[in-house]
């Protein structure tokens, strides 16, 4: 099974400022990676897939890259509406694994 | 406008079953893998199975082996998720989720049910 290490576990942010997420995995595959957004009292919703594509209506600010077990979520400039907790997934194989969460809260 | 609509919350006994549903709108049902996702309270999302709805051949995590089915019913465009033998563990929010590409197992979760909460307690 892949492995998927997130980091920070929380992360505090001002309004404004930018923020970096990382998600490792424990073996190499290529692009096959989603991340999620999640507010409290809701579903998951898609963000990024194959590593660095924006899904339909996500904001230009939300951006993936991948550099060989390493994917990274930034957002430039964090809106009110950003805080909230962030999941990788992978789909390269089965069975399908998610990381455990980084939460970015208001600093 | 394409959506999966879940059957309602579900308080059951240690030991008892729950079958959930996951009704589709929207879109060709047969066409897109629906999975599973769980999220036990206040914890992460945890994969649990998949179901391919043309042909019925599901797939899932080793640790729900043979105590959790997927099924499904074409002629309502519904899938189900049914969990035998439950245990306080198991107190969680399941919801059901859309693959983004159509005739595949693995993409990316685009469109989530609105999740059915499980509560498991004596």
């Amino acid at each position: 099974e892949i492995v998927m290490t997130q980091s920070p576990a929380t992360l505090s942010v001002s309004p404004g400022e930018g923020a970096t997420l990382s998600c490792r995995a424990s073996q190499f595959f290529t692009s096959n990676l989603a991340w999620y957004q999640q507010k409290p009292g809701q579903t998951p919703r898609l963000l990024i897939y194959l590593a660095s594509i924006r899904a339909p209506g996500i904001p230009a600010r939300f951006s993936g890259s991948a550099s060989g077990t390493e994917f990274t979520l930034t957002i430039s400039s964090l809106q009110s509406e950003d805080f909230a907790v962030y999941y990788c997934q992978q789909y390269y194989d089965w069975p399908w694994t998610f990381g455990q969460g980084t939460k970015v809260e208001i600093k | 406008q394409v959506q999966l609509v879940q059957s309602g919350a579900e308080l059951k006994k240690p030991g008892a079953s729950v079958k959930v549903s996951c009704k589709a709108s929207g879109y060709t049902f047969s066409d897109y893998y629906v999975h599973w996702v769980r999220q036990a309270p206040g914890q992460g999302l945890e994969w649990m199975g998949c179901i391919n709805p043309s042909s019925g051949v599901s797939k899932n995590a080793q640790k729900f082996q043979g105590r959790v089915t997927w099924t499904r019913d074409t002629t309502t465009s519904t899938a189900y998720m049914e969990v035998n033998r439950l245990r306080s563990d198991d107190t969680a929010i399941y919801y059901c989720a859309r693959l983004m590409v159509p005739g595949v197992m693995g993409a990316a979760f685009d469109i989530w049910g609105q999740g059915t909460l499980v509560t498991v307690s004596s």
